[in-house]
């Protein structure tokens, strides 16, 4: 595709419940991010996943936290019996991998939970 | 070690003027510094990136400065325009060379 595809664009959901946000990468990146933004904060690190290699899991800040990729495609970013502290934007990035290569963000999904 | 310290928080400018955002860090296995450009309702962007090989990068009207014995660099935008009006963040690579570490954001409001 042209960009970053993230989906939903927005998602309200209920305390406890189960949320799945989907990234499409740019057609070739090996790499791909997800980051969160809370309200006038900046970006912070979740996951991230190069080529076939284990993923770099560092950021997630708790076990509800999870997510996929299959190869060098979409990635699925799942949090379990959320919470309303995980009302944010979720930002996915993706770029053609190396420690200096530019990353490509999508316009992210903001998850209210109420 | 892994953080990357932001300032100012916000700014505002009138038209023409120079802002400078600053940016710190400590870990000195970091090696590529990117600024990324954000609007209101989309993802950032990136504007201009730096290796520590250098003291200086120009772009256009943005110019990125870097102290490598001080661990910091900077922003500057020269001839600010109201388009400039933006969230901008500082960034470095980690020490595995994966994800990027990002600082918290400087929101610039440029006055016409």
């Amino acid at each position: 595709g042209a960009g970053v595809s993230q989906s939903p664009s927005n998602k309200v959901t209920e305390k406890g419940k189960d949320v799945e946000l989907r990234c499409d990468p740019i057609s070739g990146h090996t790499a791909l991010y997800w980051y969160r933004q809370r309200l006038g904060q900046g970006l912070e690190f979740l996951i991230y996943f190069q080529g076939n290699s284990a993923p770099d899991k560092s950021g997630l800040p708790s076990d509800r936290f999870s997510a996929e990729r299959t190869g060098e495609s979409v990635s699925t970013l799942t949090i379990q019996r959320t919470q309303q502290e995980d009302s944010a934007v979720y930002l996915c990035a993706s770029s053609l991998g190396g420690r200096d290569t530019e990353a490509f963000f999508g316009q992210g999904t903001r998850l209210t939970v109420v | 070690q892994q953080q990357v310290k932001q300032s100012p928080q916000s700014l505002i400018v009138q038209k023409g003027g120079i802002p400078i955002i600053n940016c710190a860090y400590e870990n000195t296995a970091f090696d590529y510094f990117p600024w990324y450009q954000q609007f209101p309702g989309k993802g950032p962007a990136l504007l201009i990136a730096i290796r520590p090989d250098v003291s200086e990068k120009k772009e256009g009207r943005f110019t990125i400065s870097f102290n490598k014995s001080a661990k910091q660099f900077s922003l500057h935008i020269m001839d600010s325009q109201p388009g400039d009006s933006a969230t901008y963040f500082c960034a470095a690579n980690n020490q595995a060379g994966t994800a990027l570490i990002f600082g918290k954001g400087t929101t610039l409001s440029v006055s016409s």
